[in-house]
């Protein structure tokens, strides 16, 4: 049972066009939501993360939008570099004491940026 | 190292054979997660530690994995008799807290990756 869903596989976007890398969570529980970025043969590095007393955070090219009634976030990258070509995931959390703080991930993005 | 450190960073085994990875925290980190991260899936929790409390080991799939961090800062993922579904990448992860805010970010290792024949 996937708790946290990247439905689409991939995606290719043009050099300088936007990215819009989307994700939907099914557990009501879950308060807390992270962007990781994985290059091949290295682990997840953080990106962004937003709370859901929020819709909205921005990091310079990175916003990540959510909308909790809908249960969906979307990672947002503009202008796209070819640097930004990795496999990104969703990944989610329960807000509580540490043992609840293991995160929950989606099955990852890989995005291609064309030169 | 200033990063989450683990090794190896390959390793082979045969079935039936016993392994142990290793990882390195973050100098000073508290918190320690296991991830095992299977081919085209995301990482799926396994355990976690705080310092060398192991306070929640739902996630290890069965009695053949034990992890131990017994003085609160490396920590030892052991698997044993294993099995061609234990290949997999394994992934260590630390944070600076006891993750008791909202804003603790976990850094991962470059993990290691088990492939058993």
């Amino acid at each position: 049972d996937q708790q946290v869903k990247q439905n689409s596989p991939s995606l290719s976007v043009q050099e300088g066009r936007i990215s819009i890398l989307n994700c939907d969570y099914t557990n009501s529980m879950f308060d807390y939501f992270l962007w990781y970025k994985k290059y091949p043969a290295e682990g997840p590095t953080f990106l962004i993360s937003i709370s859901s007393i929020k819709d909205k955070n921005e990091d310079g090219r990175f916003t990540v939008f959510l909308n909790k009634s809908a249960k969906h976030l979307s990672l947002h990258i503009v202008p796209s570099q070819p640097g930004d070509s990795a496999v990104y995931f969703c990944a989610a959390r329960k807000r509580g004491s540490g043992a609840n703080s293991k995160l929950t991930f989606g099955k990852g993005i890989t995005l291609s940026v064309r030169p | 190292g200033a990063g989450v450190s683990q090794s190896p960073r390959y390793k082979v085994a045969k079935r039936g054979q016993d392994v142990a990875l290793r990882c390195d925290p973050i100098s000073g980190h508290v918190s320690l997660f296991w991830y095992q991260q299977a081919l085209g899936q995301g990482p799926e929790f396994l355990t976690y530690f705080q310092n060398e409390a192991q306070l929640d080991k739902s996630g290890l799939p069965s009695d053949r994995f034990f992890a131990e961090r017994p003085e609160g800062s490396v920590s030892t993922l052991k698997i044993q008799r294993t099995q061609q579904e234990d290949s997999a990448v394994y992934l260590c992860a630390s944070t600076t807290r006891e993750g008791l805010g909202n804003t603790d970010t976990q850094y991962f290792g470059p993990g290691t990756r088990l492939t058993v024949l």
